[in-house]
């Protein structure tokens, strides 16, 4: 069975600054890795996404994030943070690139300080 | 505008009284899932279903049932909620290897 694992439950990083979270992911064959970012109140927004290919992803809102297999992880960066990007993040991986059996991680808390 | 349509938001109900959360997708999707999220435990799933009439349990499908009549549609049903089902509660679509689409979620309090 597949699984992920965020090791940061909370993040604080100044505006301006640059991120780095962590995921690493258990799965047996080559897998289908997203980020998805929840704002309070709303719903999960997918930021990017691995299939295949460039292991180097680029997503939404200057995201991105790089496959390492040798690492089995799968981390989300970006250069300078913006207060408006304090949210949850979740990692996610699963067997197809549709939601049937997508297993997500426990999230990482981001605080954005002004 | 394409959306997954979760209701109500808020619902605070008592021990033992029957529920229904609704959920519409106007995507066409095929796909759709139900999952709840704790804190620290984030998002696992409850039930899902691959197309109308076929439905599957997920990881945490006891006290949950679901129906999927119409491609739409995918409600989620309590009927007897407990407070240990007290959470924050996502519905979810996807057509074929296209990601996960999201509803806004219903928070759910039982007393």
């Amino acid at each position: 069975a597949q699984s992920v694992t965020q090791p940061d439950i909370h993040i604080t990083v100044s505006e301006g600054a640059s991120l780095e979270l962590r995921c690493n992911y258990s799965y047996g064959a080559t897998p289908y890795l997203f980020w998805y970012v929840q704002s309070p109140g709303q719903g999960l927004q997918l930021l990017l996404k691995y299939f295949s290919g460039d292991t180097l992803v680029q997503g939404i809102k200057g995201f991105e994030a790089e496959f390492k297999r040798s690492q089995s992880s799968f981390n989300l960066r970006k250069p300078s943070v913006h207060w408006s990007d304090a949210a949850e993040y979740f990692c996610a991986v699963g067997t197809t690139g549709g939601g049937n059996k997508l297993t997500f991680g426990t999230g990482t808390q981001l605080k954005v300080e002004l | 505008e394409a959306q997954v349509t979760q209701n109500p938001r808020y619902l605070i109900t008592v021990t033992g009284k029957k529920l229904t959360v609704t959920c519409s997708q106007n995507m066409n999707h095929e796909y759709m899932s139900w999952y709840r999220q704790d804190p620290g435990l984030g998002l696992r799933q409850i039930y899902y279903s691959m197309n109308v009439e076929v439905t599957d349990k997920g990881d945490v499908p006891e006290g949950y049932k679901v129906s999927r009549k119409e491609k739409r549609n995918f409600p989620l049903i309590l009927e007897s909620p407990s407070p240990n089902q007290t959470s924050l509660y996502f519905c979810a679509s996807s057509l074929g290897d296209s990601p996960l689409h999201f509803g806004n979620g219903t928070r759910l309090t039982v007393t």
